[in-house]
């Protein structure tokens, strides 16, 4: 099976603090996406990559930035986490071409 | 206007009976449709997509799509209360030329014994 971890269930961040959200897969995907879920809002796209060093924006890329410099690995960057940013995040995979995501367990990030 | 606008619920059907999910989509020129099925605490998983205009069947469930009239549907035969979980409609807009899905917010169906 296709994992996709990441690195945190859950995570308690203070205002202004830099915060790093990991996800790592196991499949060689090209295809990796940072999303955030709110109640009555969805998913939303935050940056998603084809390929190393490849990132592309999302719908609500601002506060956020991202790193690919390997294949499995694909970082979010809180720059200075603010309370607006309390969230679930969830980081999916996918193969090139092919929309049928391998989603991790998200981390659900409070921000305080 | 949403890009994907899906009827929050709750959906309460009895067990056994027909649900029905709804999705319509603002971007005409979209393709492909997916849909999504997330239980409670737990991360969406795929259930089906469908490129083509008509039904795509995959067991208990039939995928529908009417590009025509932008909306795509799920229907769940013999609904069991496993099936209680929020249902993502999710799509690819042709607009943004993005490779990546945009989802709706959810349809949360509750299958009641």
């Amino acid at each position: 099976d296709v994992k996709v971890t990441q690195s945190s269930r859950y995570l308690v961040k203070r205002t202004g603090e830099k915060v790093f959200l990991e996800c790592v897969q196991d499949m060689d995907h090209e295809n990796m996406f940072w999303y955030r879920q709110d109640p009555g809002l969805g998913l939303r796209l935050i940056y998603f990559s084809y390929d190393v060093k490849m990132k592309e924006k999302g719908d609500i890329p601002e506060g956020y930035s991202v790193s690919r410099e390997k294949k499995e690995r694909f970082s979010l960057i809180l720059e200075s986490a603010s309370t607006n940013q309390t969230s679930m995040y969830l980081c999916a995979s996918s193969m090139r071409g092919n929309y049928g995501y391998t989603f991790g367990s998200g981390t659900r990030l409070t921000v305080v | 206007q949403k890009e994907v606008e899906q009827n929050s619920g709750p959906l309460s059907v009895p067990e056994g009976a027909i649900a029905s999910l709804n999705c319509t989509y603002s971007d005409r020129g979209s393709q492909s449709f997916f849909w999504y099925r997330q239980y409670s605490g737990k991360s969406p998983e795929l259930i089906m997509f469908i490129y083509s205009n008509g039904d795509k069947e995959d067991g208990r469930f039939t995928a529908q799509l009417n590009k025509a009239s932008q909306y795509v549907s799920l229907l769940i035969r013999d609904s069991q209360p496993s099936d209680s979980a929020t249902y993502l409609c999710a799509l690819i807009l042709k607009r943004t030329g993005r490779r990546a899905l945009t989802f709706g917010s959810g349809t949360r169906l509750q299958v009641q014994p």
